[in-house]
């Protein structure tokens, strides 16, 4: 079985600045998929960004980038120039591909992050 | 297109009572998928459906049931509830099979037990 691991509970960054959330996870699988959630305090869970196993390029979703180290089993997200609108509990999740594992996401217990202005 | 959309939006209902959630997928999703989200457990997988039929399912007793539509709108039934079931339920909907694999999120369902 799988497991997501956010060691943080809570962060807070000023208004502006970068902050990274960490996640790690474990898998005896090859081939997967990560992403990292994003849940406001309205509750609707929005996807901001997704990044394939197999590819070695970090992915990037404008002010949102990845640090993937697939050796280490590490996904963390930074978070560049900080908006108020950034305020939410941010989740990273885990999918395998394929196999049995159809539609189900594993999630860690979450990060909440406030930005201040 | 439309997002993901879940009736009803909160829910109160009392012990030993049984509730029926529905979710409607974004158009043209196939695959639909159900969690559970308490502040004690997280976000818990219930069950996935594609194409009518259920693929994967997590671990929940038989109280948690569902069913997808030839429409791909899906519906979730808890019975014989308890005061354990009080949770925010997620429904997200996504292409499937195959890529990509992203879940799109309903704002889900408020359920209360008293």
């Amino acid at each position: 079985a799988q497991t997501v691991t956010q060691s943080q509970p809570e962060m807070s960054v000023q208004e502006a600045e970068t902050v990274t959330l960490s996640c790690t996870y474990d898998t005896s699988e090859s081939n997967y998929y990560l992403f990292w959630y994003k849940q406001p305090p309205s509750r609707q869970m929005i996807l901001v960004i997704r990044q394939e196993a197999y590819k070695q390029q970090n992915a990037t979703e404008n002010r949102f980038s990845v640090n993937f180290q697939k050796a280490a089993k590490s996904f963390s997200l930074k978070i560049s120039d900080s908006q108020l609108g950034d305020t939410a509990m941010y989740f990273c999740a885990f999918m395998n591909a394929g196999g049995t594992s159809y539609g189900k996401l594993t999630f860690g217990q979450g990060t909440i992050l406030t930005v201040h202005p | 297109k439309a997002g993901v959309t879940q009736t009803p939006r909160y829910l109160i209902k009392t012990r030993g009572q049984q509730v029926t959630l529905s979710c409607s997928p974004i158009s043209g999703h196939r695959s639909v998928s159900w969690y559970q989200q308490t502040p004690g457990q997280g976000l818990q997988f219930l069950f996935e459906y594609f194409s009518e039929t259920q693929r994967n399912k997590g671990n929940f007793p038989g109280r948690f049931s569902g069913r997808q539509f030839s429409n791909s709108r899906s519906e979730m039934n808890v019975s014989t509830l308890e005061l354990g079931d009080s949770a925010l339920y997620l429904c997200a909907s996504s292409p499937g099979p195959g890529l990509p694999y992203e879940q799109y999120f309903g704002p889900g369902t408020r359920l209360t037990v008293t």
